[in-house]
């Protein structure tokens, strides 16, 4: 079973507006890591954020983290058409079992009209 | 740097037939992993490798699915036979640090198998 649901499973805005997108997971974890797929392409990362970290910024993105609730939200501000992709966050569990051990959620499509 | 390269990039065969998939990650990355998606899913970890050795292939269909990764570079997917079920994009990664879980993944393209 996959670790992480996405939330919605798709979203559709205009340029300009933000994109938010929820992620919740079941047990534990190391870190918690978001890629973007294109269509018809492999997952690009876009950021991480370990498990004693709140908050991570990068560019455009924003990126929340509550153990407590176990859920993680993405944000992308100021979106773009070229933003349009699906949105996948991916856990990774402590422990030396679960080393690089990555489980993916089903993805958020999001679309970004003009 | 060169990406993670992975062949063919589409095939098509019917149920039953046998198909490879192909493999090249970053240089020097430890971990690879191959993982199956299906349309409208996320991706599914199938078989993950450190250096030449199988460290999880608990989602493999053994029966069907077999991998290896010779001398800790390259790595070839085979399914034999093929169901339609099988239909998915394969995607190899990998991963620069061993150990424990950080770092991130590195996809390739991915090939996108048809079973008629």
């Amino acid at each position: 079973s996959q670790q992480g649901e996405e939330d919605p499973q798709a979203l559709s805005i205009q340029e300009g507006e933000n994109a938010t997108m929820n992620c919740s997971y079941k047990t534990s974890i190391n870190n918690l890591q978001w890629y973007r797929q294109n269509s018809g392409r492999g997952l690009v990362h876009l950021i991480l954020i370990r498990s004693n970290e709140r908050e991570k910024h990068s560019g455009r993105l924003r990126v929340t983290l509550d153990t407590s609730k176990k859920s993680s939200s993405l944000l992308i501000t100021a979106s773009r058409a070229a933003d349009t992709a699906s949105y996948f966050c991916a856990t990774a569990r402590g422990g030396t079992d679960s080393w690089g051990k990555f489980q993916f959620g089903a993805g958020t499509q999001v679309v970004v009209t003009p | 740097e060169a990406g993670v390269a992975q062949s063919p990039r589409y095939k098509i065969i019917e149920k039953r037939q046998s198909v490879a998939f192909w493999c090249n990650p970053i240089s020097g990355h430890a971990t690879l992993y191959w993982y199956q998606q299906i349309l409208g899913q996320g991706p599914k970890l199938l078989i993950q490798f450190q250096n030449n050795g199988v460290v999880d292939d608990s989602q493999l269909p053994k029966d069907r699915f077999s991998a290896e990764r010779l001398k800790g570079v390259d790595s070839t997917l085979k399914i034999q036979p093929a169901k339609l079920e099988d239909s998915a994009v394969y995607l190899c990664a990998s991963r620069q640090i061993r150990g424990p879980a950080t770092g991130e993944l590195f996809f390739g393209e991915g090939s996108r198998l048809t079973v008629l």
